[in-house]
């Protein structure tokens, strides 16, 4: 078993929709929580970075973390076209090794 | 500010041959991190940089690949020689220190045939 579980998708939504990107951990020690966003053929970027439990907010995205069910999610409210990418959720160990997720390919058709 | 320059950017190579990749991280970022991801998967660490030391290489398959942060600025990754299996883009990417943000450059596509 991984220790970061992702559905890879494709998940494909109408534009204006509300996306649920998320992601499983089985590693007590992860304490920061990351989605970063690849564009095909880019390399990944930093979108949203959380330590704990609770809700972040940030324009159009919000980064959920519940610890106690080990489960962290990414909302998209009104999506565009320009979201369609990978996402892909990172955690931090206790030895400050970023462990990444497979990744959840998204398209946002108009 | 200029990010995490990789060069190149696509690789074409027979099996056997060697290959190198380079990179230049953020100016002023102490720590160089080499990634490999394969097609559909996450990035998976090869190699950690502090300034010129390399601290994590447990993942970095030595007999074959080989890595340097000479001056502990920019960074090669070596291969040699090349599988079939080595297909895949390598991600530099680079942070202040090991506990911040990570920044990654675009990437090296490599294919052997």
């Amino acid at each position: 078993q991984k220790e970061v579980e992702q559905d890879p998708g494709p998940l494909s939504v109408p534009e204006g929709a509300i996306v649920s990107l998320n992601c499983t951990y089985s590693n007590s020690a992860f304490q920061y929580f990351m989605w970063y966003r690849q564009y095909s053929r880019k390399g990944p970027e930093l979108l949203m970075y959380t330590y704990s439990s609770g809700n972040k907010e940030d324009g159009r995205f919000t980064a959920q973390v519940d610890k106690s069910s080990k489960y962290i999610s990414l909302f998209i409210r009104d999506s565009q076209p320009s979201d369609s990418a990978t996402y892909l959720c990172a955690m931090r160990d206790n030895t400050d090794k970023l462990i990444f997720g497979t990744g959840t390919r998204l398209q946002v058709f108009p | 500010e200029a990010g995490v320059v990789q060069s190149p950017r696509y690789k074409i190579i027979e099996k056997k041959q060697p290959v190198a990749f380079w990179c230049n991280p953020i100016s002023g970022h102490n720590t160089l991190y080499w990634y490999l991801q394969n097609l559909g998967q996450g990035p998976e660490l090869l190699i950690r940089y502090e300034n010129e030391e390399a601290v994590d290489d447990s993942q970095l398959p030595k007999d074959r690949f080989s890595a340097e942060r000479l001056k502990g600025v920019d960074s090669t990754l070596k291969i040699q020689p090349a599988e079939l299996g080595d297909s895949a883009v390598y991600l530099c990417a680079s942070s202040f220190s090991q506990a911040d943000i990570q920044y990654f450059g675009a990437g090296t596509r490599l294919s052997v045939l």
